[in-house]
């Protein structure tokens, strides 16, 4: 069984901080690794995707991969009251897997709250 | 910004009602997804498609079904809804790239209240 594991937090970081959120995954395999935020009640939106080891920066996100640890995480600079949310990691197998082994597999998203 | 909507955003309905969640999507993803989520917990994969006339079940057990016969159109239904079936429903879709899994796009998700 694959496994995507994340910190459930609250992980509590002050305004202007940097967050830090880190996944772990199981299938060696792995080929796709995103990361989405969903707020209470919404949605989860992609904020990052990346497929290649090290480093991905958009704005004020980074998305680091490191294949032979199987870890995956996101640094979010210059924390906002706004970035308070539920971070998912989601980790895409190899395709060639049948059934729903095939499909993206989610952790169970880590809550971020940035304090004024 | 992602094309998949569903419908309707909130739905309360009495025990026993059959009732059908839409999903549309035009990006002309083959792949289609249902999920549950409750609140504050995780995202739980009930159905899936990977194309037209496809439709699997998913990692937890749904007494809903589904459909796929375009491939723009991603339907759920309830025969018979029960207070146990309270939670979000969201419909997400994707698309592979050789043997790669990429992003999937959610809908903004239909909230249902059984009473």
């Amino acid at each position: 069984q694959k496994e995507v594991e994340q910190n459930s937090g609250p992980l509590s970081v002050p305004e202007g901080a940097i967050a830090s959120l880190n996944c772990t995954y199981s299938d060696r395999v792995s080929q796709s690794f995103f990361w989405y935020r969903q707020y209470s009640g919404k949605s989860p939106e992609l904020i990052m995707s990346i497929y290649s080891n090290g480093d991905k920066e958009d704005g004020r996100f980074t998305a680091q991969l490191n294949k032979a640890s199987q870890y995956v995480s996101l640094l979010i600079r210059d924390s906002q009251p706004s970035d308070s949310a539920t971070y998912l990691c989601a980790v895409g197998p190899y395709m060639n897997y049948g059934g729903s082994q095939g499909n993206l597999i989610f952790g169970k998203g880590t809550k971020l709250s940035v304090k004024p | 910004e992602a094309d998949i909507y569903q419908t309707p955003r909130y739905l309360v309905i009495g025990t026993g009602k059959k009732i059908t969640l839409e999903c549309s999507q035009t990006m002309g993803h083959d792949k289609m997804y249902w999920y549950q989520q409750d609140p504050g917990m995780e995202l739980h994969l009930i159905h899936y498609s990977y194309g037209v006339n496809s439709t699997e079940k998913g990692d937890l057990s749904s007494e809903s079904t589904v459909s796929r016969i375009r491939t723009e159109h991603f339907p759920l239904t309830l025969e018979s809804a029960r207070p146990s079936h309270t939670s979000q429903y969201l419909c997400a879709s994707s698309v592979q790239q050789g043997n790669m899994n990429t992003e999937a796009f959610f809908g903004q998700g239909t909230r249902l209240t059984v009473v």
